[in-house]
């Protein structure tokens, strides 16, 4: 089965600097790879995804994630944080031809 | 347009009670899932519907949980006999057919979360 790992339960950052959230897949195939992210109290909304093409994917509210083979990995990035970016970040893999396998999530904090 | 929606968003029960959770997908998403957040961890996958196929199951944790769906609307997540292990949100998520479904974008409702005392 594919599968993703979070190796950070939280992450801190003090507003302005760079955020990074770090994620990392196990595949066989091709891997298609996605980001969520959970404010509180409400459901999960689709961030960005890569599924083929360029190793570095845009997606909303200025995030973006690279995708890198050798590594396995697939960080979330975004260059200067907001507060309210605040919320609980999940990465994904497709395990079938609908199914979502989700890591366990990393809460970002960032502070003013 | 409406997004997904369930209710309620809160419910406590007490253990051995039987429980019923729904989910409104949006209008024309003929895919559905159920997921299941317990504190501190990822999305359990539960079970998925699409269209009139038979429902994918193979995430119900016990023959105690069950789910139904009536044709591409309102589905129900029941949980009989709740035990406390029991206790998570329980995310439902709707997505279009085919290549949305395909690129992993589901659209999820803000989640009801169940408390067995």
């Amino acid at each position: 089965a594919q599968s993703v790992a979070q190796p950070e339960d939280q992450v801190n950052v003090a507003e302005g600097n760079p955020l990074t959230v770090k994620c990392t897949y196990s595949v066989s195939g091709n891997p298609y790879l996605f980001w969520y992210v959970q404010y509180p109290n409400r459901g999960l909304q689709f961030l960005l995804k890569y599924i083929t093409g360029d190793n570095l994917v845009k997606g909303s509210y200025g995030f973006e994630a690279e995708f890198n083979k050798s590594q396995t990995s697939f960080h979330l990035k975004k260059p200067s944080a907001l507060v309210s970016d605040s919320a609980l970040y999940f990465c994904a893999v497709r395990d079938t031809d609908y199914k979502l396998s989700f890591g366990a999530g990393t809460t970002v904090t960032v502070r003013a | 347009g409406a997004g997904v929606s369930q209710s309620p968003s809160n419910k406590v029960t007490e253990k051995g009670k039987d429980v019923e959770l729904r989910c409104d997908p949006i209008s024309g998403h003929t895919a559905l899932y159920w997921y299941r957040q317990r504190l501190g961890q990822g999305l359990e996958f539960l079970i998925y519907f699409q269209g009139n196929s038979a429902p994918d199951k193979s995430g119900l944790p016990s023959d105690r949980f069950s789910a139904e769906r009536t044709g591409e609307s309102v589905s129900t997540l029941t949980i009989q006999r709740t035990q406390q292990e029991d206790s998570a949100v329980y995310l439902c998520a709707s997505s279009l057919r085919g290549a949305q479904a395909l690129r992993g974008e589901q659209y999820f409702g803000p989640g009801t979360r169940l408390t067995v005392t």
